[in-house]
């Protein structure tokens, strides 16, 4: 079975803080997608990972894939309000295919 | 933002009765999608299509056909819905096959 799992899947810090997200998955795939959600709004794309050893960064946070370890992470640096919210990868592993973990929801506190 | 619209966006309807819902893009891309997101789930797919006329089955599929007859819509019909599909249901597109994804706003759908 195809599956990616993400944690933790809550995940309450405090501003200024340092965290990482973690996504596993099950099956051989290249592309790795992050994506945030804010409640009751649309998914929004964060960061597009496209081989092994990939980094991708934007503000504070920094995303990268070991397709190996079928491993990527999302790290936050310094958190802040403003980044809480809900946080989902996806990978792509065959055709017209995408498998999307549970989520991960942040909340950042003041 | 990507050219994506979704109608209704919200609808409350009672069990038995046919739904459809339709998403409409302006980017045309080829491939689009079908979600619904429920709690504890994250996103599942139900259906996806990689052309006109060309659509497939998903993970979650039973209880759902749809139909693309142009590239910019694709809709999504629910022929007797059942509590059980209560749940926001997202379209998405992508340019190429396995490429990023584009979402809609979504559609929350609610079956009593």
């Amino acid at each position: 079975e195809l599956k990616v799992e993400q944690n933790p899947l809550f995940l309450s810090m405090q501003e200024g803080k340092n965290y990482t997200i973690y996504c596993n998955y099950s099956t051989t795939s290249d592309r790795l997608y992050w994506y945030r959600q804010d409640p009751g709004k649309s998914l929004e794309s964060l960061f597009v990972l496209l081989s092994n050893g990939a980094v991708k960064q934007e503000g504070r946070l920094m995303a990268s894939l070991d397709t190996k370890a079928r491993l990527s992470t999302l790290h936050i640096t310094a958190a802040v309000h403003d980044l809480s919210a809900t946080y989902f990868c996806a990978v792509a592993p065959g055709t017209y295919k995408y498998i999307f973990g549970t989520g991960t929801r942040l909340k950042v506190l003041a | 933002d990507a050219g994506i619209t979704q109608s209704p966006r919200h609808k409350v309807t009672e069990t038995g009765t046919p739904v459809t819902l339709r998403c409409h893009q302006t980017e045309n891309h080829r491939y689009m999608y079908w979600y619904r997101q429920d709690p504890g789930h994250g996103l599942r797919l139900i259906h996806y299509s990689y052309g006109v006329k060309d659509t497939d089955k998903g993970e979650v599929s039973d209880g759902y056909s749809v139909s693309r007859s142009k590239t910019e819509d694709f809709l999504l019909t629910l022929e007797s819905a059942t509590s059980s599909q209560t749940s926001v249901y997202f379209c998405a597109i992508s340019g190429i096959e396995g490429g990023e994804q584009y979402f809609g706003p979504g559609t929350r759908l609610t079956v009593t």
